[in-house]
């Protein structure tokens, strides 16, 4: 089966405390996105990264960092410096391919729910 | 102004109801527009891309109107699970992978 997968699937963290999530795809997607969303609040960009060892801030990077040294995986580490880090976090993956469908829907894995305690 | 703007709704309509959202988006350089849904507490899953000559998918038809910035969506007779959050989306002008998603529209279908 093709997908993306986050994990883990709830987390808690003490203030002061880095945390690491997890997000994997297998659908060969070349670009990987990091969601935040926030109760009755669109989904806002955190990070996102085109193509392997690059990635760019979205707009709310502050607090949080990246990496991507394979393809396939795209982690993101929330940062004591993030002042407000309890949130629902999305990450999404886009395909360039051609054809009449739009090579840059995002599909999304299933979440990850941050609570910091 | 939000760069995407939708009614927050709740839509609260019976089964078999025809419903519409609008959308509208701030920057006409978009190119690239979406329909997402998002059910309680679950990640946004891809309902139908939008085209500029407008698209159907079963009970769903989208429309894109580029002269005044808006995107419909029509629901025709409306299933109990249809209920959920719909999401308006569209690219940022200055990159084609970036979206920018709506806080989204709550629809509920009731018996």
């Amino acid at each position: 089966d093709g997908g993306i997968t986050q994990s883990p699937k709830y987390l808690f963290r003490k203030e002061g405390q880095n945390v690491t999530l997890s997000c994997e795809q297998n659908l060969n997607h070349d670009a990987m996105y990091w969601y935040r969303q926030d109760p009755g609040q669109g989904l806002r960009l955190i990070y996102y990264s085109q193509i392997v060892n690059d990635f760019q801030k979205g707009d709310i990077a502050e607090g949080y960092s990246v990496s991507r040294e394979k393809k396939e995986s795209f982690p993101l580490t929330v940062t004591s410096a993030q002042k407000n880090p309890t949130a629902f976090y999305l990450c999404a993956s886009s395909s360039r391919t051609s054809g009449r469908a739009s090579y840059n829907e995002q599909f999304f894995g299933p979440g990850t729910r941050l609570t910091v305690l | 102004r939000k760069e995407v703007e939708q009614d927050p709704g709740p839509f609260n309509v019976p089964e078999g109801a025809t419903v519409a959202f609008n959308c509208t988006y701030s920057n006409s350089a978009s190119q690239s527009f979406f329909w997402y849904r998002q059910d309680c507490r679950k990640e946004p899953k891809l309902l139908m891309s939008v085209y500029s000559s407008g698209n159907e998918d079963g009970r769903f038809t989208a429309q894109l109107n580029r002269a005044s910035q808006y995107i419909s969506l029509l629901i025709r007779d409306s299933k109990l699970s249809d209920s959920a959050t719909y999401l308006c989306v569209v690219n940022y002008p200055d990159s084609s992978y970036k979206l920018i998603f709506g806080s989204g529209t709550r629809l509920l279908v009731r018996p």
